[in-house]
């Protein structure tokens, strides 16, 4: 099946830096989406992006499909955007999403 | 502000009983998924549900687990006996056919 590396799999920030987080994956996808698992073990939906770029305040993301990764920018970081970001993926007519192992990032005030 | 809703949101129990998640996807997706998420295993898909029909159980242990979508507004999942080894965050998500998918939750599932 698919396989979808993380990287990097830690992330500590001050508070107010920016970071990327990266996704890559081994075949051609028709879904990739970014959650936020908060502390409390919510899945947030970030983006659903397949390919392009979008933007959503702080937060911004770019899928290069043809090169297989995708990226996540979060700029500014605040503590709140302390939790497990995944990205998940799925293939072909089946939309099972397979999810990488998530990148822990810590934003310290 | 339509979302996927889960019941019960914590579950204990002795293993050897049996164990019911239920699951209410948001209105007018066609498209159900379980998947249960653990330290060691991390997320991953047991079922899904496309127009209430089963499409794929593969990850699902078949001699204890099922899953089940009676309509359109309700999908079970349903584990007998249960394990201790089944302590787990069991999550539901909905979507429409191949698009983006929205989680519940979960159930947070302990077996003594």
């Amino acid at each position: 099946g698919i396989q979808v590396e993380q990287s990097p799999p830690d992330l500590i920030l001050q508070e107010g830096a920016n970071s990327t987080l990266r996704c890559n994956f081994s075949d051609s996808v028709n879904n990739l989406q970014w959650f936020h698992q908060n502390p409390w073990g919510q899945l947030i939906n970030l983006f659903y992006i397949p390919s392009g770029t979008k933007q959503n305040g702080r937060l911004s993301a770019t899928t290069v499909a043809t090169e297989r990764y995708s990226l996540l920018y979060i700029s500014s970081s605040q503590t709140t955007d302390s939790g497990v970001y995944f990205c998940a993926v799925s293939t072909g007519a089946n939309s099972k999403l397979t999810f990488g192992k998530g990148i822990t990032l810590s934003v310290r005030p | 502000d339509a979302r996927v809703t889960q019941t019960p949101r914590d579950k204990v129990t002795e293993m050897g009983q049996e164990v019911t998640m239920r699951c209410q996807p948001i209105l007018g997706h066609n498209t159900v998924f379980w998947y249960r998420q653990t330290m060691m295993q991390g997320l991953e898909l047991l079922a899904y549900f496309r127009n209430r029909a089963p499409l794929d159980d593969s990850g699902m242990p078949k001699d204890r687990f099922s899953a089940e979508m009676p309509d359109a507004t309700l999908a079970t999942l349903k584990i007998q006996p249960s394990e201790p080894r089944d302590s787990a965050v069991y999550f539901c998500a909905s979507g429409v056919s191949v698009g983006e998918q929205f989680f519940g939750p979960g159930t947070r599932l302990t077996v003594l």
